[in-house]
């Protein structure tokens, strides 16, 4: 069974800086298009970045600069480099796969959430 | 302020039949792009519904349907039954922004 493991998240400092993992099992991590999306308590969800098989990985204008997303396929690992940290970044993040398929989100990690606070 | 236009709420009683909007432009929606469906049951990740407008993965009860048409997409479920209460996030693929773009989210009661 496909199934996606983050790690990382936990109180930091506004300012700060944090990176985000995800393991990969039950699936062949190197022939997927792997994203971040976030979820702030209570609001919608938001793309933060994405990182494809082979090619330079994107992100949307809102985060560009402050974020870095990377993969290591011997690990099958997602990593999301966060700096600069703001109250604004106290989310849940997601780790996701996108489906070469049918183009989908179409597996979830169960979350790991950041809180920005002095 | 979310790039796809869903209604904040919507309620239905059980066996009843709700649709789900979800409002985009021609940068998204209505540029050829495909409308995704993810339901959130509380307390829990996203979980796909509908992929290419209209396509349930394996295991998604017909009792779901995607639809897109022009700059919207719709999402209906039929047959409603307490366990569908979540919330519901449409998403595409917005040209302008180079972006993943989702809906503001629709919290579905069933009363």
């Amino acid at each position: 069974e496909a199934q996606l493991v983050e790690s990382g998240g936990g109180l930091v400092q506004p300012g700060g800086s944090l990176r985000l993992s995800c393991v990969a099992s039950g699936f062949i991590f190197k022939s997927y298009d792997m994203h971040w999306v976030r979820q702030i308590t209570g609001k919608g969800l938001e793309w933060l970045s994405g990182i494809p098989v082979a090619g330079d990985p994107h992100y949307p204008g809102s985060v560009k600069g402050r974020f870095t997303i990377s993969r290591e396929n011997g690990e099958n690992s997602l990593y999301l480099q966060i700096r600069n940290l703001r109250g604004g970044d106290t989310a849940v993040y997601y780790c996701v796969r996108r489906s070469g398929n049918s183009g989908a989100f179409d597996i979830w990690g169960q979350g790991t959430t950041v809180i920005v606070s002095s | 302020q979310s790039v796809l236009t869903q209604p904040p709420s919507t309620s239905g009683t059980p066996g009843q039949t709700v649709t789900i909007s979800c409002s985009g432009s021609s940068s998204n929606i209505g540029g050829n792009n495909h409308v995704y469906w993810y339901q959130q049951l509380p307390g829990t990740a996203p979980k796909l519904l509908i992929y290419r407008n209209n396509q349930r993965p394996s295991g998604v009860p017909d009792r779901f349907s995607g639809s897109k048409s022009g700059t919207s997409g719709s999402l209906a479920i039929s047959g409603l039954r307490s366990e569908d209460e979540a919330d519901y996030y449409c998403a595409t693929w917005d040209d302008r922004r180079s972006a993943w773009v989702f809906g503001g989210g629709t919290k579905l009661a069933v009363l």
